[in-house]
């Protein structure tokens, strides 16, 4: 099993509904979670991270985390077109000091109008 | 907000050519990281430092060399460029914060192409 990993989609969501963004994660990451959205051409851009069990909230966003059946999830409410992206999960690998990531390949999103 | 910078933005260059790639960063991280994303696919990590003269290679077969001699500068070199080194580098800093750990931040990226 990889580290992390997420339905690969992609995803299709009208405007104004709910997109639900699901990933697993194995034995060999810690409790600190991250999702990052990537448009097509640009750099990854972090816009949640969550630490521990539960959900936890920014905006339209949020992020939910349940340790027990090892997964987190992404809630983006409200969807809007300009969030059309992958979304990319990550987690610390286990015991690293040094801050090392594992990155799922990402599941594509689109908004239709 | 992250302060990274990556050098050059795109680069298309010649075979057999030395190239190195730029990254700084102002927001005194002790980590940072280097990754290659070729188009729809997932990052893979090929070199990280935690800190001044500490480097790792990571998980991706590299021909390719980093240093950290300054905490706000990792630059990328490739020897000798060939067609397979085609994709698109990106560079990353983290620091072990309170409330925030390990959070990544990165740069805008640099889209070489080797012909």
């Amino acid at each position: 099993q990889k580290e992390v990993e997420q339905n690969s989609g992609p995803l299709s969501v009208p405007e104004g509904a709910i997109a639900s963004l699901n990933c697993t994660y194995s034995d060999r990451v810690s409790q600190s979670f991250f999702w990052y959205r990537q448009y097509s051409g640009k750099s990854p851009e972090l816009i949640m991270s969550i630490y521990s069990n539960g959900d936890k909230e920014d905006g339209r966003f949020t992020a939910q985390l349940n340790k027990a059946s090892q997964y987190v999830s992404l809630l983006i409410r409200d969807s809007q077109p300009s969030d059309s992206a992958t979304y990319l999960c990550a987690a610390r690998a286990r015991g690293s000091t040094l801050g090392r990531l594992y990155f799922g390949r990402g599941t594509q999103l689109t908004v239709w109008p | 907000e992250a302060d990274i910078y990556q050098t050059p933005r795109y680069l298309v260059i010649g075979t057999g050519k030395k190239i190195t790639l730029e990254c700084s960063q102002t927001m005194g991280h002790d980590k940072m990281y280097w990754y290659q994303q070729d188009p729809g696919m997932e990052l893979h990590l090929i070199h990280y430092s935690y800190g001044v003269n500490s480097t790792e290679k990571g998980d991706l077969s590299s021909e390719s060399t980093v240093s950290r001699i300054r905490t706000e500068h990792f630059p990328l070199t490739l020897e000798s460029a060939r067609p397979s080194h085609t994709s698109q580098y990106l560079c990353a800093s983290s620091e072990l914060r309170q409330g925030r750990p390990y959070e990544q931040y990165f740069g805008p990226g640099t889209r070489l192409t080797v012909t």
